[in-house]
C-alpha cells in the first residue's frame, strides 16, 4: 500500500503551543500533500510539497519532507482552538500518471483554549 | 468560491435498498474521485474518473457498487443492494489534473446508514 501513516493518532495541546504531526509512507512519491478535516466536513487541502523540496511554509504551517526516510512533518505554530481538526497526509506514487492520492488515518488535533 | 457539492448529506435506508449518491464537481475540473471513510478503514479510494472516463474502480465491490459520470457536471455512486457494512461517509473530490501536483477539492460527504 502507498498509504501514508500519521503519528501520533491524537494530539492534545494548549492554545499558543506548537503542534507537530508526522507522516511516514512506503513508496517513492512525486509529491506529498497535507489536508485538514473538521468534524462532519470534507477534507480541505492545506499544502503540497514536491519530492525535490525539503521544506515549505504557508502562514503558520511548516512542512518538511525527507525522501530518504520517507517521512514528512507538519508543524502548526502558535496553535488556536480553531485548529482543532483531523490532519491527513496524502501521497501519490512516483511513476503514477493517474493522479490518485492515498490517505493515512489522520492525526486528531485538539487545541484547548 | 467554487466547491464540490454532494447530495444527499445524509441517507438512512434499509438493507437491500438501492442508494444513489450524487456529486457535482467544480466546473472545469477533469478528475473526479469517490472515497469512503470509516473509523476502521480510514479513507478508501473507491473509484476515479478522468475526463469522465473511469480510470480505476478496483476499490469498489463490483457486485453491488457502480460509479458513473453521465456528464461533466454529475458523478454518481450507486449501491444496489445496500448492506449494513456499507454504512460510512462517502466523499466525492475533484481536481484539475495537469501534472502530478494537483490538490483535491472535497465535498462535505454523504453520511450513509444502512439498517
Amino acid at each position: 500500500s502507498q498509504q501514508g501513516e500519521e503519528d501520533p493518532q491524537a494530539l492534545s495541546i494548549q492554545e499558543g503551543e506548537n503542534a507537530t504531526m508526522n507522516c511516514s509512507y512506503k513508496t517513492s512519491i512525486n509529491n506529498l500533500q497535507w489536508y485538514r478535516q473538521n468534524s462532519g466536513r470534507g477534507l480541505v487541502h492545506l499544502i503540497l510539497i514536491r519530492s525535490n523540496e525539503r521544506e515549505k511554509h504557508s502562514g503558520r504551517l511548516r512542512v518538511t519532507l525527507d525522501t530518504s526516510k520517507k517521512s514528512s512533518s507538519l508543524l502548526i505554530t502558535a496553535s488556536r482552538a480553531a485548529d482543532t481538526a483531523s490532519y491527513f497526509c496524502a501521497t501519490d506514487g512516483r511513476g503514477s500518471t493517474l493522479g490518485r492520492l492515498y490517505f493515512g488515518r489522520g492525526t486528531q488535533l485538539t487545541v484547548w483554549p | 468560491d467554487a466547491r464540490v457539492t454532494q447530495t444527499p448529506r445524509h441517507k438512512v435506508t434499509e438493507m437491500g435498498q438501492e442508494v444513489t449518491m450524487r456529486c457535482q464537481p467544480i466546473l472545469g475540473h477533469n478528475t473526479v474521485f469517490w472515497y469512503r471513510q470509516t473509523m476502521m478503514q480510514g479513507l478508501e479510494l473507491l473509484a476515479y474518473f478522468r475526463n469522465r472516463a473511469p480510470l480505476d474502480d478496483s476499490g469498489m465491490p463490483k457486485d453491488r457498487f457502480s460509479a458513473e459520470m453521465p456528464d461533466a457536471t454529475l458523478a454518481t455512486l450507486k449501491i444496489q443492494p445496500s448492506e449494513p457494512r456499507d454504512s460510512a461517509v462517502y466523499f466525492c473530490a475533484s481536481g484539475l489534473y495537469r501534472d502530478n501536483n494537483s490538490p483535491l477539492h472535497f465535498g462535505n460527504g454523504t453520511r450513509l446508514t444502512v439498517t
